[in-house]
């Protein structure tokens, strides 16, 4: 009963390829995130979908496409992958209470996140 | 400047000891303030949020000074199983849309 899966745990694969992660949540929640985790650790927000609804577009090369078929799924596609790219990636969910802004912001359920690695 | 700032440490510290983090934000309109741990290789989990007022959770103390846009965490009575990455996170509205941003974490070693 995981509340956010991601798939897959680990993916190594050559530069200038194309690969797909997704992620899948249960608990219900109207919003998913995409975060990367660079090699300092820094944890940063890339995308945001609330309810199929792109909200949130960092600055990401547009080679990482992400795609929302519905609210319980959020899948990150990159396009030419670049050794750079290579970092921990994090699906989240959380259920947005209504507030101040777009909702008042409740706890983010991570997954355990895929290890990228571009050789 | 980096919008959340923390020492990464490590800190090492005995069983028992108490030892504290802090955390600076630049953006003085941020909403909302919470303490995420992320252990070695794992998501990160909400260990709490952090109310103006202070709050406490067992061994665990979190402080707001919303003046200084300066956040901090207490653990008392340390144990071996705190050892982890301690992320300082605070929420921010842009756009009329509510993002975290977080910290580097602080790294802690609690040692027998």
């Amino acid at each position: 009963d995981t509340a956010v899966s991601q798939t897959p745990k680990y993916l190594v694969t050559q530069m200038g390829n194309d690969k797909s992660i997704k992620c899948e949540q249960n608990l219900g929640h109207d919003t998913m995130y995409w975060y990367k985790q660079d090699s300092k650790k820094f944890l940063k927000i890339m995308f945001s979908y609330n309810n199929k609804e792109l909200i949130i577009n960092e600055t990401v090369p547009n080679r990482f496409s992400p795609k929302s078929p519905d609210k319980a799924h959020l899948n990150l596609h990159i396009n030419s992958l670049e050794l750079g790219d290579s970092a921990v990636y994090f699906c989240a969910s959380s259920q947005e209470r209504r507030g101040v802004g777009r909702g008042y912001g409740s706890e983010q359920f991570f997954g355990p996140g895929t290890r990228l690695t571009v050789l | 400047r980096k919008e959340v700032e923390q020492d990464p440490g490590p800190f090492n510290v005995p069983e028992g000891a108490t030892v504290a983090f802090n955390c600076t934000y630049s953006n003085s309109a941020s909403q909302s303030f919470f303490w995420y741990r992320q252990d070695c290789r794992k998501e990160p989990k909400l260990l709490m949020s952090v109310y103006s007022s202070g709050n406490e959770d067992g061994r665990f103390t979190a402080q707001l000074n919303r003046a200084s846009q300066y956040i901090s965490l207490l653990i008392r009575d340390s144990k071996l199983s705190d050892s982890a990455t301690y992320l300082c996170v605070v929420r921010t509205i842009s756009s009329n849309t509510g993002k975290l941003i977080f910290g580097q974490g602080t790294t802690l070693q609690v040692k027998p």
